[in-house]
C-alpha cells in the first residue's frame, strides 16, 4: 500500500520493559522522521533525520532514542516508558533539497499501550 | 511550536452533498502548505503541496486553495462519496523538514 512499513503495527509494554519500533522506506528518501500522536492532539514532531544524521529533536524525554542506521531505516528504542506515553507513533520520509518534493510520507503508525 | 487550526472539528454530510473545511496557519515565514487525508487504520496520504500566494490545486473532486497573506487554506469536496469519509489535515511548513500539524477535520459520509 505504502512505500513506508512499520512493525508492529500494535504493541503493548509494561513500564520496566525495552521495546523498539521498526520503520523502513522503500522510496529511496534522504530523511525520515518520527511523530507522537495523542488522542485528540495533533501530529506531534519527535525527531528528524537528514542522510542519517540527528538534525531534531523536539525536546523528547530521554527514555525515547532513535537509530538510524542507514537512510532507508530508522528505529525508536523505548525504555521505561510512562502510561502517557501510550499513543500511535508514525514514521515518515521525504526527499528533501534540490529535485525533492519534500512532500512527507508516512508508514501506518504503531499503537502503542503502556500499563 | 507553531499555531495551525481547522475547523470544524468533524462534519456529518450526506452523499453528493459539497462541504467546505478551513486551515488556519500563521501568515508570516510561510513556506509551504500541505493537505492529507488520513483513512482510519491507513497511512495518512498526500494530497496536495500549496506553496504560493494564490495557488488552486485539484485532484478529482478534490480542491484546495491558498492565502498566505491572510493565513489560510481551503479544501474542498464536491459530491461527496461515502469514500471521502476521512480525517483531513493540513500542516504548515515554514523551514527545512518541520510541518506543524491541525488536529483535523474528521469527514463522515452518510449513504
Amino acid at each position: 500500500e505504502t512505500g513506508v512499513t512499520q512493525t508492529p503495527r500494535h504493541l503493548v509494554m509494561g513500564m520496566t520493559n525495552k521495546k523498539s519500533l521498526k520503520c523502513e522506506q522503500h522510496l529511496g528518501h534522504n530523511a525520515m522522521y518520527w511523530y507522537k500522536q495523542s488522542a485528540k492532539k495533533p501530529l506531534e514532531l519527535m525527531f528528524v533525520y537528514n542522510f542519517k544524521e540527528q538534525t531534531e529533536n523536539n525536546s523528547v524525554p530521554s527514555r525515547f532514542s532513535p537509530e538510524c542506521p542507514n537512510s532507508s531505516h530508522l528505529f525508536l528504542h523505548l525504555h521505561t516508558l510512562q502510561p502517557e506515553d501510550s499513543a500511535l507513533y508514525l514514521c515518515a520520509s521525504s526527499q528533501e533539497g534540490p529535485g525533492g518534493s519534500e512532500t512527507q510520507y508516512f508508514g501506518p503508525g504503531t499503537r502503542l499501550l503502556v500499563l | 511550536i507553531l499555531n495551525v487550526e481547522q475547523s470544524p472539528q468533524s462534519l456529518h454530510v450526506q452523499e453528493g452533498d459539497s462541504t467546505n473545511f478551513t486551515c488556519s496557519f500563521p501568515s508570516s515565514n510561510f513556506y509551504a502548505l500541505h493537505w492529507y487525508r488520513w483513512e482510519t487504520a491507513k497511512s495518512p496520504e498526500a494530497l496536495f503541496v500549496m506553496t504560493l500566494n494564490g495557488d488552486e490545486k485539484k485532484k478529482g473532486r478534490i480542491s484546495a486553495t491558498l492565502n498566505t497573506k491572510e493565513g489560510y487554506s481551503y479544501l474542498y469536496i464536491k459530491g461527496s462519496q461515502p469514500e471521502d469519509s476521512a480525517t483531513y489535515l493540513c500542516a504548515f511548513r515554514a523551514g527545512a523538514n518541520n510541518l506543524f500539524f491541525g488536529t483535523g477535520t474528521r469527514l463522515t459520509v452518510i449513504p
